[in-house]
């Protein structure tokens, strides 16, 4: 079984400034995909960033970037220069295992961005 | 970009009776999910495909059965609903060629049960 643990379930920041959001997850595979969904009010399920287990480099995608921590089982997002557009649910998902690579999800953190 | 397409986006039904759920994925993508998220909950996995075989199953109930067609598209076939079906049902699709294993929602079907 596969476990994703996110143990902030609410977070704010300023705008403009820097918040980490945090995940670790278990996996007894060792192929494994990890992601950030991020969950506006509309409730569209809209890809942040992935990271495959095997790459050692740290995903980014503009203003958002990982920081993956293989041995410890960590996947936290880190969201730069925050705008009032990111303020939302954000997922932190596993995929794994032998052909089917369903998503075991956190239970997510609500981010608000104060202006 | 072609994003997923769910239809019907809301539906309304009373107890006992039967939905269908319907799911076109991205064009070229081979992989079928379909989730279900309940009120302040995390996504749960009911079912995939893959090249319109059944390839995993999870928390799905007996009541719910699920195809995917020569076209890709999938069904979710819910039937005697019950209160507790009310939620948002996610299809997801995604590709075993690179950047494969990234799977892209759609906008999802918000059933509501009476």
């Amino acid at each position: 079984a596969q476990t994703v643990t996110q143990s902030q379930p609410e977070m704010s920041v300023q705008e403009a400034e820097t918040v980490t959001l945090s995940c670790t997850y278990d996996t007894s595979e060792s192929d494994y995909y990890l992601f950030w969904y991020k969950q506006p009010p509309s409730r569209q399920m809209i890809l942040v960033i992935r990271q495959e287990a095997y790459k050692q480099q740290n995903a980014t995608e503009n203003r958002f970037s990982v920081n993956f921590q293989k041995a410890a089982k960590s996947f936290s997002l880190k969201i730069s220069d925050s705008q009032l557009g990111d303020a939302a649910m954000y997922f932190c998902a596993l995929g794994s295992g032998a052909g089917s690579y369903q998503l075991t999800f956190g239970k997510g953190t609500k981010l608000s961005v104060i202006p | 970009a072609a994003g997923v397409i769910q239809s019907p986006r809301h539906l309304i039904k009373e107890k006992r009776e039967t939905a269908t759920l319907k799911c076109y994925p991205i064009p070229r993508h081979d992989t079928v999910y379909w989730y279900q998220q309940g009120p302040g909950q995390d996504p749960q996995f009911l079912i995939s495909f893959y090249e319109k075989m059944q390839s995993d199953k999870g928390s799905i109930p007996d009541r719910f059965s699920a195809q995917q067609f020569s076209d890709y598209h999938s069904e979710l076939n819910m039937s005697s609903l019950e209160l507790g079906d009310s939620a948002l049902y996610f299809c997801a699709s995604s590709s075993r060629a690179p950047p494969e294993e990234t799977q892209y929602f759609g906008p999802g079907t918000r059933l509501l049960v009476l």
